[in-house]
């Protein structure tokens, strides 16, 4: 059972234009959400974060929009520069309880120059 | 450096060994936790240790699984009699409370098992 769904596994994108990646989720019990980066032999690098609370979150190029009713997010990167090439992973964390984090199966991200 | 670090970063073994990993976390984290990834799929959630307290344990953890966080320090991840299907890389993530429900987790470099 998938609760975290990346349905695109691959992503071209020009250089200075903007990136999109899309995120699903079933479990109405999660309220924080992620977007993490992931470069070949290297571990996850967090990228962004947003509490349910909240339907949009930005940071510099980055911005991620929530649409709970969806359970929809989306991480948006404007504009995209060729060192934003990786795999980018949605991860989801329920209500308080447990602080594990269920990932989805990533998007690969290339900008071409 | 004092983000997560990892050790050893390449482990190739034949099956029916036994392999333990080490992980380091960021200094002042007192939330560790292991995950697992496989070709073509994101991190899968193992265990989680608060302090030096296992406080929660995946379905994925079978018995052939221990880990360990001797006084809330560094962690160890033991795998008994390895099969194939354990090949993957093994990552720990570290977090801190600061009084907040829900923190960021931060990675380390992971440690890629091959079993042959």
């Amino acid at each position: 059972d998938q609760q975290v769904k990346q349905n695109s596994p691959s992503l071209s994108v020009q250089e200075g234009r903007i990136s999109i990646l899309n995120c699903d989720y079933t479990n109405s019990m999660f309220d924080y959400f992620l977007w993490y980066k992931k470069y070949p032999a290297e571990g996850p690098t967090f990228l962004i974060s947003i509490s349910s609370i909240k339907d949009k979150n930005e940071d510099g190029r980055f911005t991620v929009f929530l649409n709970k009713s969806a359970k929809h997010l989306s991480l948006h990167i404007v504009p995209s520069q060729p060192g934003d090439s990786a795999v980018y992973f949605c991860a989801a964390s329920p209500t308080s309880g447990t602080y594990k984090y269920i990932f989805g199966t990533g998007t690969r991200l290339k900008v071409l120059a | 450096d004092t983000g997560v670090s990892q050790d050893p970063r390449h482990k190739i073994t034949k099956r029916g060994q036994n392999v333990t990993f080490r992980c380091d976390p960021i200094s002042e984290h007192n939330r560790l936790y292991w995950y697992r990834q496989t070709l073509g799929q994101g991190p899968e959630f193992l265990t989680y240790f608060q302090n030096e307290a296992q406080l929660e344990k995946s379905r994925l953890l079978s018995d052939r699984f221990s880990a360990e966080r001797p006084k809330g320090s560094f962690s160890t991840l033991e795998i008994q009699r390895t099969e194939q299907g354990d090949s993957a890389m093994y990552l720990c993530a570290s977090s801190s409370p600061e009084g907040r429900v829900h923190n960021e987790q931060f990675f380390g470099p992971g440690t890629r098992l091959t079993v042959l």
